[in-house]
């Protein structure tokens, strides 16, 4: 069964630096999606960014932009210049076949 | 347009009411989830609907019950239900299942049961 790790539960970024979340996930498979979700709060769950385990280019849009290291089940997510609308709950994603399975999140809190 | 709805936003309901919850979506997507989130919790993935059957039920407990009218409409049906079922019941919509990639969500149902 596939697994989903972030180990972070919270972290608190300045407004304008730059803030790493880690995500580590165990799989047997080769060909999958990676995802990150953010979840500000009270408010809809939105994608931030997706990656295709087969590329081996790191997917960015805009601020954000994920490190993936597939041989060692890596994925993080870096924010750049963080807003304050940045502030919400974060989630690592993986998808094979009909199996989605999410990390616990990290909640994180961009400060003026 | 990247919408997925759902009705009510939020929702009371008694031990011995029947209520439905309702999402839609009109991207064309042909996978439809429903997932259960308590407080400070990931989503809990309950039923993937795909092609307007249902393909994958999470061992949910028999008083919910799911509904796929359509290839745009999906309903979750709820009786009996029991305190601790309270949660943000999210539902989601994808192209395809099988590694096809994206979810989109809506904004959720929020339900109480007392």
């Amino acid at each position: 069964a596939q697994t989903v790790t972030q180990s972070q539960p919270e972290m608190s970024v300045q407004e304008a630096e730059t803030v790493t979340l880690s995500c580590t996930y165990d799989t047997s498979e080769n060909n999958y999606y990676l995802f990150w979700y953010k979840q500000p709060p009270s408010r809809q769950m939105i994608l931030v960014i997706r990656q295709e385990a087969y590329k081996q280019q790191n997917a960015t849009e805009n601020r954000f932009s994920v490190n993936f290291q597939k041989a060692a089940k890596s994925f993080s997510l870096k924010i750049s210049d963080s807003q304050l609308g940045d502030t919400a709950m974060y989630f690592c994603a993986f998808e094979y076949g009909q199996n989605f399975v999410f990390g616990p999140g990290t909640r994180l809190s961009v400060l003026p | 347009d990247t919408e997925v709805t759902q009705t009510p936003k939020h929702l009371v309901m008694g031990m011995t009411n029947k209520k439905s919850l309702k999402c839609e979506q009109h991207m064309g997507h042909r996978a439809m989830y429903w997932y259960k989130q308590k407080a400070k919790k990931p989503p809990e993935l309950m039923f993937v609907y795909s092609y307007e059957k249902l393909s994958i039920n999470e061992s949910v407990p028999s008083r919910f019950s799911p509904e796929c009218p359509n290839s745009s409409l999906l309903n979750l049906h709820l009786h009996a239900l029991q305190p601790e079922d309270s949660a943000l019941y999210l539902c989601a919509s994808s192209q395809e299942t099988g590694s096809q990639g994206t979810q989109y969500f809506g904004p959720g149902t929020r339900l109480l049961v007392l």
